[in-house]
C-alpha cells in the first residue's frame, strides 16, 4: 500500500522557519518525482515544489522562491521541504504528492498544517 | 502562466442523476489535463488523466472528454460518495496550474 505521511507542520511567527517532512513507502520512492502542493484553509490547490529522482532538478512557484527549498533523501525514502522567511500567506496544508512521470500526481499525503501568525 | 476556470462553481445534483462539470484552459493544453477529487477533509484523490484516462480503481462512471482549451469530467450516475470538491489540473506548460474547484452538492 503505498503512504505518504508529511510531519513538521506547526505554528510559528511571520519571518521564521520550518521543516517538512514526508515519508514514502509501498513504492519505489527512489525513482519518482515528487512535489509539495498547498491549500490555504477554504481555498484550492497551488503546487509550491518539485523535485526529480536524482536531485537535479528542482523548481519553485514564484510565491517560494528564494525562501523555500526542496530536498530528498532516496537512503530514507524521504521528502524535504526547508520554509524560511514565513508569511502569513504561506498558511496552508502542505501535500507531499509523487508521480511516476514528471507530470504526474498519483499519490497525496494526507497533509501537514502550517499556520503563520504572530 | 496558464489560468484554469471551472464552471459551475457548485453544481447541486439529485443521487442517481448526471453531473457534468467544466474546465476551460486560458491557452491551449493539448490533452495535457488531469481531474481531482477532494471530500471534506481529506486529500485529493487523482481520477483522471490525459484528459480522458481513468485512473487506477477510479470507476466507469466517471468519464473525461475534451482537449485544447475545454474539458469535460461526467459523472454518469452520482453516488452518495462522490460528493465533494472536483479540481481540474493543466500540466502542458510548467508551473501547472489548478483550477478553482466544483463543488458537487446534493440536490
Amino acid at each position: 500500500e503505498v503512504q505518504l505521511v508529511e510531519s513538521g507542520g506547526g505554528l510559528v511567527q511571520p519571518g521564521g522557519s520550518l521543516r517538512l517532512s514526508c515519508a514514502a513507502s509501498g513504492f519505489t520512492f527512489s525513482s519518482y518525482w515528487m512535489h509539495w502542493v498547498r491549500q490555504a484553509p477554504g481555498k484550492g490547490l497551488v503546487w509550491v515544489s518539485r523535485v526529480n529522482a536524482d536531485v537535479k532538478t528542482t523548481d519553485y512557484a514564484d510565491s517560494v522562491k528564494g525562501r523555500f527549498t526542496i530536498s530528498r533523501d532516496n537512503a530514507k525514502n524521504t521528502l524535504y521541504l526547508q520554509m524560511n522567511g514565513l508569511r502569513a500567506e504561506d498558511t496552508a496544508v502542505y501535500y507531499c504528492v509523487g508521480g511516476s512521470r514528471w507530470y504526474d500526481f498519483d499519490y497525496w499525503g494526507q497533509g501537514t498544517l502550517v499556520t503563520v501568525s504572530s | 502562466e496558464i489560468v484554469m476556470t471551472q464552471s459551475p462553481a457548485t453544481l447541486s445534483v439529485s443521487p442517481g442523476e448526471r453531473a457534468t462539470l467544466s474546465c476551460r484552459a486560458s491557452q491551449s493544453v493539448a490533452g495535457n489535463l488531469a481531474w481531482y477529487q477532494q471530500k471534506l477533509g481529506q486529500a485529493p484523490r487523482l481520477l483522471i488523466n490525459g484528459a480522458s484516462t481513468r485512473a487506477t480503481g477510479i470507476p466507469a462512471r466517471f468519464s473525461g472528454s475534451g482537449s485544447g482549451t475545454e474539458f469535460t469530467l461526467t459523472i454518469s450516475s452520482l453516488q452518495s460518495e462522490d460528493f465533494a470538491v472536483y479540481y481540474c489540473q493543466q500540466f502542458n506548460n510548467w508551473p501547472f496550474t489548478f483550477g478553482p474547484g466544483t463543488k458537487l452538492d446534493i440536490k
